[in-house]
């Protein structure tokens, strides 16, 4: 069974910061079955990033995922006010523990 | 675009069965295209998987909860449930029902979940 840790669990920022949140699997998985969601409170999840890098439909250019083997990044190029969430990496039928972004 | 709506008791007694149904609409869910999966969320905790099935009736589940667990279809309604058994206080949680679309390999669209809560 492959387990997904993220780092850091909470990323204290000021809105127009980039943001780079980290998510670590116990052994090599596929990037095809990579993905990022962003939830917040109240809300379900929503599908940000999948196959590792590419964004969903409706999802905004500054959201961008990289990497592959064991690490992934998820990263936000400049945080917008709604972009303030807890974000989930997910590698096929398993969850990261979740990293929240809060506003500093 | 597809809407998935979870539907069930939202009090369920300890050491009883937890059921729940997932209607879909505004596709079939019979689609090859997609798997069908549940999610929970305990309060203020993360999520875990806990099961997903296809609509020729392959399930999957998540180890830590398969003696537990049962997911089934029924693609004349449109549906497909979940029964969580022996349930204790730890399963109090957000029960989300999603889509696996298998072509980008993530859960694209989420009901809007249900609490259930395990109280005597």
């Amino acid at each position: 069974e492959i387990v997904l840790t993220q780092s850091p669990g909470t990323l204290s920022l000021s809105p127009g910061e980039r943001a780079t949140l980290s998510c670590r699997a116990s052994q090599s998985v596929s990037s095809s079955y990579l993905a990022w969601y962003q939830q917040k409170p109240g809300q379900a999840p929503r599908l940000l990033i999948y196959g590792a890098s590419s964004r969903a439909t409706g999802i905004p250019d500054r959201f961008s995922g990289s990497g592959s083997g064991t690490d992934f990044t998820l990263t936000i190029s400049r945080l917008e006010p709604e972009d303030f969430a807890v974000y989930y990496c997910q590698q096929y039928q398993g969850f990261g523990p979740g990293t929240k972004v809060d506003i500093k | 675009q597809l809407q998935l709506q979870e539907s069930g008791p939202g009090l369920v007694k300890p050491s009883e069965t937890l059921s729940l149904t997932c209607t879909v609409s505004g596709g079939s869910i019979s689609s090859s295209s997609y798997y069908w999966g549940w999610i929970r969320q305990p309060p203020g905790k993360g999520l875990e998987w806990i099961g997903s099935i296809y609509y020729s009736g392959s399930t999957y589940y998540n180890p830590s909860l398969k003696s537990r667990v049962t997911i089934s279809v029924d693609t004349s309604k449109n549906q497909f449930s979940l029964k969580l058994s022996s349930v204790t206080a730890a399963d109090t949680a957000v029960y989300y029902c999603a889509s696996y679309q298998l072509l980008y390999s993530g859960f694209d669209y989420w009901g809007q979940g249900t609490l259930v809560t395990v109280s005597s």
